[in-house]
């Protein structure tokens, strides 16, 4: 399975303000997803990320709000943009693993807007 | 939404098995149906997934029906870390398949 690492693993930001998320994983991969979780709630997905191309959103998301980059195979980031407090979420990234065919998730970034 | 229907809750005794259903009345032919935990604060934590036939891993049995309309997931003997919530998901195998997640089942294990 594919090894994934996110940075920060938490953050407490002003609102207003922007914070960019990383996301690394060991090995290369076609696809990549990041997820908001709201707090108590399930996993949202926010947008698809393909190395090479604009990274694809969901309804409800957009590229101004959540810009997403994907430089390379192994690397992903998600920008939370001018945050309020309705942003205070635990974001999380995947990849696609080619050996099982599933998704494999990151640990997190656990935000809150004060 | 989530084509999955999971109960909101379940508990099971330390040692024993773990029974947890999945109703799918909706699923698709190409649809494969995947299990994923998620313990407190952590990432999702895949467990298995399967399309027809029954399968088997380290972690966990995921038994589907004939008529692939419902699925159960079992862990064979229950720990106090297998406490999480338990995700039953519909999906494709393709690289671009989105995964959506309902409520999920919140799986306590008693000492």
């Amino acid at each position: 399975s594919a090894v994934i690492s996110q940075k920060p693993s938490r953050d407490i930001c002003q609102r207003g303000t922007s914070l960019t998320i990383q996301c690394q994983v060991d090995s290369q991969v076609t696809m990549m997803f990041w997820y908001r979780q709201q707090p108590g709630q399930s996993l949202t997905l926010i947008a698809t990320a393909n190395q090479g191309s604009e990274a694809t959103y969901e309804s409800g998301f957009v590229i101004d709000k959540f810009p997403i980059s994907r430089p390379n195979l192994t690397f992903s980031t998600l920008t939370v943009s001018n945050m309020s407090p309705e942003d205070s979420s635990i974001y999380l990234c995947s990849a696609f693993g080619t050996v099982t065919y599933t998704q494999y998730f990151g640990p997190g970034t656990r935000l809150t807007v004060l | 939404d989530a084509k999955t229907t999971q109960p909101p809750s379940m508990d099971c005794a330390e040692g024993r098995a773990a029974n947890l259903p999945c109703n799918h009345s909706t699923i698709s032919g190409n649809e494969y149906v995947y299990w994923y935990r998620q313990i407190h604060s952590q990432g999702p934590q895949y467990i298995i997934h399967g399309l027809k036939n029954n399968e088997t891993n380290e972690m966990a049995s995921l038994i589907i029906t004939e008529d692939r309309k419902s699925s159960t997931l079992i862990l064979p003997h229950a720990t106090l870390r297998d406490t999480a919530v338990y995700y039953c998901i519909l999906g494709t195998t393709g690289a671009n398949s989105k995964l959506t997640f309902g409520k999920g089942i919140t799986l306590s294990v008693r000492p």
